[in-house]
């Protein structure tokens, strides 16, 4: 059974910095591009950014609202996803959910299986 | 960045209806559009892939069809497990982006 588990949801302050991390089994965690997913308090779904795979150099996509300030990273030996979020603002408030991206031939991939969720809260 | 349109933003159907949400992309995705369930409090769930193929384990009163630019998610005989949050979501570019969603709600 496929499992996500995110962790690192905490209260920072503006111009903090915070690590997430999603911990992952039941699947060949090496073999899959990776998503981050946020959704603020009672507003829609925001895709944060997606770490490709090894054979695909573990390059990394983001949002034009993270760029700069987030890191996704990954460590295929503990089937561990992360998102270092650095010059929090007021406005990454936010569940943050990590997501499989199911494997297919295509370039263009959409994710299959979606973690709970943790909860960030940046504010003074 | 594409845009998605979804419409509309709320619906109030009953038990057993047919309902049909509408996304819009900004510009052409081809086929690469997926929808997902999201109930309160819980994680996105997939239920439609390349804007017609249905997840596996997903109830076949769920269908998805269009191309391009426009795209239609239908519920047929809509039950009551039906009644939550519906997002559209483009993967043709290397930005993902979602429609703003549309809440089912139980008239």
């Amino acid at each position: 059974e496929v499992q996500l588990v995110e962790s690192g949801g905490d209260l920072v302050q503006p111009g903090g910095s915070l690590r997430l991390s999603c911990a992952a089994s039941g699947f060949t965690f090496s073999d899959h591009y990776m998503d981050w997913v946020r959704q603020a308090p009672g507003m829609g779904l925001e895709w944060v950014g997606r770490i490709r795979n090894k054979a695909n150099s573990y390059t990394t996509e983001y949002a034009a609202s993270v760029k700069g300030r987030f890191t996704i990273s990954r460590d295929d030996s503990k089937n561990s996803l992360y998102l270092q979020m650095n010059s929090l603002k007021t406005e990454d408030t936010a569940v943050y959910y990590c997501a499989r991206v199911r494997l297919s031939g295509y370039v263009q991939k959409y994710s299959d299986y979606w973690g709970q969720g943790t909860l960030v809260t940046v504010s003074s | 960045d594409i845009q998605m349109t979804q419409s509309p933003s709320t619906l109030s159907a009953s038990v057993g209806d047919r309902v049909t949400i509408t996304c819009r992309a900004s510009q052409s995705i081809n086929s690469w559009l997926a929808w997902y369930q999201q109930k309160p409090g819980k994680a996105p769930n997939l239920l439609i892939y390349e804007a017609s193929y249905l997840e596996s384990g997903v109830p076949s009163r769920f269908s998805g069809s269009g191309s391009g630019t426009e795209f239609t998610l239908t519920i047929s005989n809509l039950q009551p497990d039906d009644f939550a949050t519906y997002y559209c979501q483009q993967y043709d570019s290397y930005s993902l982006t979602f429609g703003g969603g549309t809440k089912v709600e139980i008239k």
